[in-house]
């Protein structure tokens, strides 16, 4: 089946600290893998996407790289911020599977200045 | 409107009652899928309609949980007999088609006393 596996948090960081959120994926199909963020008091928006293997997707300086060899999508910055503060999941979708999302526990990330 | 639209946007109410939770998603979205979210815990996804249909109904947690969607736009879901185990924020999602990036509400956060 399909399931995606993030690593635990939470996270804290100091600002401008280097950011990896590891992500790992099982999926029978070819899935689309996305990484979402949650500010607090908000709800959830896209950070950025890939839809096939060796895509990199990239948004507000953070980046993520789709490998299948590995079935990882993590989600890296080379230097956080106090802003980035929120939590990250990690999620895919699966066209073979009726287009049914799979979302990771999700990683609280706090940035301390 | 602008965005996915989800009311109430709290909700108490009494072990035992029902309660119906709206969403109301971005205009030409014909995907729309709900979640529950706990606290500590990650999305659980509970159904996805693609247009008035649901093909996959597997997330419901149980038979006191029901959806329907009209119109191909507004979608409600109901809980019946609610238990204190149901206390979460229930959030919805819509895109364009399945498979495609989900555009997230603020979420319902339904408590049961």
């Amino acid at each position: 089946g399909n399931s995606v596996t993030q690593m635990e948090g939470p996270v804290t960081l100091s600002e401008e600290a280097f950011l990896t959120i590891n992500c790992t994926y099982t999926a029978t199909g070819y899935p689309s893998l996305f990484w979402y963020v949650q500010y607090p008091g908000e709800g959830l928006q896209l950070l950025l996407k890939a839809t096939k293997a060796d895509d990199k997707g990239s948004n507000k300086g953070f980046e993520a790289t789709y490998r299948k060899e590995t079935t990882s999508f993590h989600l890296e910055k080379g230097s956080v911020q106090v802003s980035d503060s929120a939590v990250y999941f990690c999620a895919l979708s699966d066209q073979g599977t009726g287009n049914q999302f799979y979302f990771g526990t999700g990683t609280s990330l706090t940035v301390i200045p | 409107g602008a965005g996915v639209s989800q009311s109430p946007s709290n909700k108490v109410t009494e072990k035992g009652k029902d309660v119906e939770l709206r969403c109301d998603p971005i205009s030409g979205h014909t995907a729309l899928y709900w979640y529950r979210q706990s606290l500590g815990q990650g999305l659980e996804f509970l159904i996805y309609f693609q247009g008035n249909s649901a093909p996959d109904k597997s997330g419901l947690p149980s038979d006191r949980f029901s959806a329907e969607r009209t119109g191909g736009s507004v979608s409600t879901l109901t809980i019946q007999r609610t238990q204190q185990e149901d206390s979460a924020v229930y959030l919805c999602a819509s895109s364009w088609t399945g498979n495609q990036p989900q555009h997230f509400g603020d979420g319902t956060r339904l408590s049961i006393l």
